[in-house]
């Protein structure tokens, strides 16, 4: 089974309204890190924000707020006021274990386009 | 602060050629990864270090791909003969250290396979 899974296809938003990316993750660890990353078309990953498994409070950084509803194993990314430099690919990752040997599973991504 | 560095960002090669790629990690990273990132798809770890030492190589193809992390900085991921299906980004990414800290990526090395 998929670790991440990330269904929606490209999506398409008008600037300045908000936006919600999909994400749905599988595990049995009871510790892990939920991570959003976006990638521009210059192809380097920028971390977004990250929710914690004991985290109770969801996620928030600036413009980016993570909905975390751990019961149903998922993590959308909201994005408020989209902007035209919003238009990139966004990945969900995961990170479990916790500890030393953890690793970073990563969605398929997703292909927003901000139109103005 | 500098972040992750990568050399080289594109490299075009004939299939059953070799290839490098370079990474320098942010400084005082004590983890080190590497990821293929085939297009459409979400970056794959290759690799992960701890100072010079592998932590994870579970999903690196050994008989074609190696790399080093020689003295616990800078690290070389190389692909000795390349085939067609290794075209791909190549990302190198650095953290603190494992498990609990954010991973900073590089801008990747795009390479095509001919």
């Amino acid at each position: 089974a998929q670790k991440i899974t990330q269904t929606q296809p490209g999506m398409f938003v008008q600037e300045k309204e908000a936006v919600t990316l999909d994400c749905t993750y599988d595990t049995s660890d009871q510790s892990y890190g939920l991570f959003w990353y976006k990638q521009p078309s210059s192809g380097e990953m920028i971390f977004l924000i990250y929710q914690g498994s004991y985290d109770e409070q969801n996620a928030t950084e600036g413009r980016y707020s993570l909905n975390f509803q751990k019961a149903r194993k998922s993590a959308n990314l909201v994005i408020s006021a989209s902007q035209l430099g919003d238009s990139a690919m966004y990945f969900c990752a995961m990170r479990e274990p916790s500890g030393a040997n953890s690793k970073l599973t990563f969605g398929k991504g997703i292909t927003l386009s901000v139109r103005p | 602060e500098a972040g992750v560095a990568q050399s080289p960002r594109y490299k075009i090669i004939e299939k059953r050629q070799s290839v490098a790629f370079w990474c320098n990690p942010i400084s005082g990273h004590a983890t080190l990864y590497w990821y293929q990132q085939i297009l459409g798809q979400g970056p794959k770890l290759l690799i992960q270090f701890q100072n010079n030492g592998v932590v994870d190589d579970s999903q690196l193809p050994k008989d074609r791909f190696s790399a080093e992390r020689l003295k616990g900085v800078d690290s070389t991921l190389k692909i000795q003969p390349a085939k067609l299906e290794d075209s791909a980004v190549y990302l190198c990414a650095s953290s603190l250290e494992p498990g609990l800290a954010e991973q900073f990526f590089g801008p990747g090395t795009r390479l095509t396979v001919l």
